[in-house]
């Protein structure tokens, strides 16, 4: 079974400070990791994702990840902050290369405090 | 692409009425996922098929939930009959390898 465990439900940062949004994951299996964006009353917008290869994962809006396997970690972050990323962040984890579902984390709501 | 299409967008019905929320998924893409979104649950899978054949339903919370997908562009979940503790945001996603595509969700109110 996996599970993917969020800390923070809130993290407030100022703009154009670092954002760093936390994700540890459990896997039996070599992890698949996304993070997904919730912009209110809005669907899942894809950030990023680890399959295989280079740990350090480059998404869109200037996110990145980096996959550390002996932490199980898949932390989330943007060096400046901007008004526009306050959203909802969530977590997931797929295995069987990514045919199988996902199973989110609880989610972080970001606030960027101008 | 026009993405995953969901409708309706909002529903709001009584206790005790049927349900039916639609979606179609990206063209080409052969999984499709249905989740639902709670404040107290979060994002938790419903039911996903493959090539339009049910793999993993385990997450249909009791036989008032069903789940069809009569071919590769159109796929139902149906909740009959509806009851309060149903309210939650209803998504689709479609994918053709390792990654989902979502559409904006279906918002259920069941009074």
């Amino acid at each position: 079974a996996q599970s993917v465990t969020q800390l923070g439900s809130h993290v407030s940062v100022s703009e154009g400070a670092l954002v760093l949004l936390r994700c540890n994951y459990s896997s039996s299996v070599p992890p698949y990791l996304f993070w997904y964006v919730q912009y209110p009353n809005q669907g899942l917008q894809l950030l990023l994702k680890y399959t295989t290869g280079a740990t350090l994962v480059k998404g869109i809006n200037g996110f990145e990840a980096e996959f550390k396997k002996s932490e199980t970690s898949f932390h989330l972050t943007k060096p400046s902050a901007h008004m526009s990323d306050a959203a909802e962040y969530f977590c997931a984890v797929s295995d069987d290369e990514g045919r199988r579902a996902l199973t989110f984390g609880s989610g972080t709501r970001l606030q960027v405090q101008p | 692409d026009a993405g995953v299409i969901q409708s309706p967008r909002h529903e709001v019905t009584e206790m005790g009425q049927e349900v039916t929320l639609r979606c179609k998924p990206i063209s080409g893409h052969n999984s499709l996922f249905w989740y639902r979104q709670t404040m107290m649950r979060g994002l938790e899978l419903l039911i996903y098929f493959n090539n339009n054949v049910p793999i993993d339903d385990s997450g249909m919370p009791e036989d008032r939930f069903s789940a069809k997908m009569p071919n590769a562009s159109f796929s139902t979940l149906k909740i009959q009959p509806s009851e309060p503790r149903d309210s939650a945001v209803y998504f689709c996603a479609s994918s053709l390898s390792d990654t989902q595509y979502f559409g904006p969700g279906t918002r259920l109110t069941v009074l």
